[in-house]
């Protein structure tokens, strides 16, 4: 069945750059898109980008600066990295499959706090 | 970007109970409009997709409607799992964007 399973450090340092990886099964990443969502604390669901089945990508504009999605479809891993990470940016990452803008599976989320 | 305002933030209610959570978005968004249900534990669900259709496995009493700027979730008679987070998210145009949601409660 389609599974989607988020990785990567609970601690980031302020200023220093997340890495998060996203492993699928299930399915191809070169048939769907993937999306990156977080959700802060007690907060509602961001979307901060995706990268389709062609490996193009898409970012929110308050993140683009700081944000890139790429993806080794050998692999079946989509890939986050976020630079200058901020206080802010503590959340649970999650990622999900896209099928024609519908988000139809989720991963259970990494949790990232950033702290000194 | 396009706003979502979901209404009610959170909804006491009892088992058996029929309940309406709505959904105005900040411009007309076409019918593209998705709920998500999100428990406790924080897993993410799909429930229903294009404003009125069912995501596979989803119990018939869950429902949508609307059109325009104006949507809404319906649970015919709540059961003890329905107690959970409730999202909207349009798709209309980029980028994609959640209403802040709706906590069900057991009253």
């Amino acid at each position: 069945q389609v599974q989607l399973k988020e990785s990567g450090p609970g601690l980031v340092q302020p200023s220093e750059t997340l890495s998060l990886t996203c492993t699928v099964s299930g399915f191809s990443l070169t048939s769907y898109g993937v999306n990156w969502v977080r959700q802060p604390p007690g907060k509602g669901l961001e979307w901060m980008g995706t990268i389709w089945n062609d490996g193009s990508t898409d970012y929110n504009s308050a993140l683009k600066s700081r944000l890139s999605i790429s993806r080794d479809t050998s692999k079946s891993q989509v890939f986050l990295k976020m630079n200058s990470l901020q206080t802010e940016d503590t959340a649970i990452y999650l990622c999900a499959r896209d099928v024609w803008g519908v988000m139809d599976a989720w991963g259970q989320g990494a949790s990232v706090t950033v702290s000194s | 970007d396009i706003q979502m305002t979901q209404t009610p933030s959170s909804m006491p209610a009892s088992l058996g109970e029929r309940v309406t959570i709505s959904c105005r978005a900040s411009q007309g968004i076409s019918n593209y409009l998705n709920w998500y249900q999100q428990k406790p534990d924080g897993t993410i669900k799909p429930l229903i997709y294009y404003t009125s259709n069912l995501q596979s496995g989803v119990p018939s009493r869950f429902s949508g409607s609307g059109s325009g700027t104006d949507y809404s979730l319906t649970i015919s008679s709540l059961e003890p799992e329905d107690f959970a987070m409730y999202y909207c998210q349009q798709y209309d145009s980029s980028p994609p964007t959640f209403g802040a949601g709706t906590k069900l409660e057991l009253k």
